[in-house]
């Protein structure tokens, strides 16, 4: 069975701050994938990266990085220099093929509220 | 490009009635995807269609729900007989290929059932 933990429910931050979101996963497949979504107030939930198993590098976009750490099954993701505007819920996905039963359906940790103050 | 949406953004019915929910995915993308999110849990897999067959419906509830999606354009899942669990918001995402790609997904649809 896959799972997505995401610990952390709710974080509040001030405006310039550096935030981690974590990230906790189990699958029984090698194969694998990860993603972040953010979901802002309007409701759809915008993509952010997607990451394989076979890729431990880390990655950084901007003020968005990610650590991915497969001995600690971890995929958590650092906001640099926080602004209101990323005041959001952010979800940790995982997606594997499950022995070849699955064609891409995400398994969903339960979500991170993000508050950046001014 | 114009993004997923979905239709209605909110439905409030009563226990008993039939609701349907309509997605209209990204054009020319074959996967469509429908998920869940019931209140204070996390956002949960319903079924997955590729152009006009369902894929995997491994995630519906149950035969209250019925799901379409006629010529492999835009989805419906209809919910008959509503009843009160059944509320929370209801997402359908779409995605280019198969297998890992990034599933990008509609405003979701909020149901309320009294």
């Amino acid at each position: 069975a896959q799972k997505v933990t995401q610990a952390q429910t709710e974080i509040s931050v001030v405006e310039k701050e550096d935030v981690t979101l974590d990230c906790v996963y189990e699958t029984r497949d090698t194969t694998y994938y990860l993603f972040w979504y953010k979901q802002p107030p309007s409701g759809e939930l915008v993509f952010l990266i997607r990451r394989n198993s076979f890729d431990e590098q880390n990655e950084i976009s901007g003020r968005y990085s990610w650590n991915f750490q497969k001995s600690t099954s971890s995929f958590n993701f650092t906001i640099t220099a926080s602004q209101v505007v990323d005041s959001a819920v952010y979800f940790c996905a995982l997606s594997s093929n499950a022995g070849g039963t699955s064609y891409g359906k995400l398994t969903f940790g339960q979500g991170t509220i993000l508050t950046v103050h001014p | 490009e114009a993004g997923v949406t979905q239709f209605p953004s909110h439905s409030v019915i009563e226990k008993g009635q039939t609701v349907t929910l309509r997605c209209d995915p990204i054009s020319g993308h074959d996967n469509l995807y429908w998920y869940r999110r019931v209140m204070g849990k996390e956002i949960k897999f319903l079924l997955h269609f590729v152009k006009e067959s369902k894929q995997d419906e491994s995630g519906m509830p149950n035969n209250r729900f019925l799901a379409e999606r006629t010529g492999g354009t835009y989805s419906t899942l209809k919910v008959q007989p509503a009843e009160l669990e059944d509320s929370g918001v209801y997402f359908c995402a779409s995605s280019q290929g198969l297998n890992f790609y990034e599933q990008y997904f509609g405003p979701g649809t909020r149901l309320t059932v009294t």
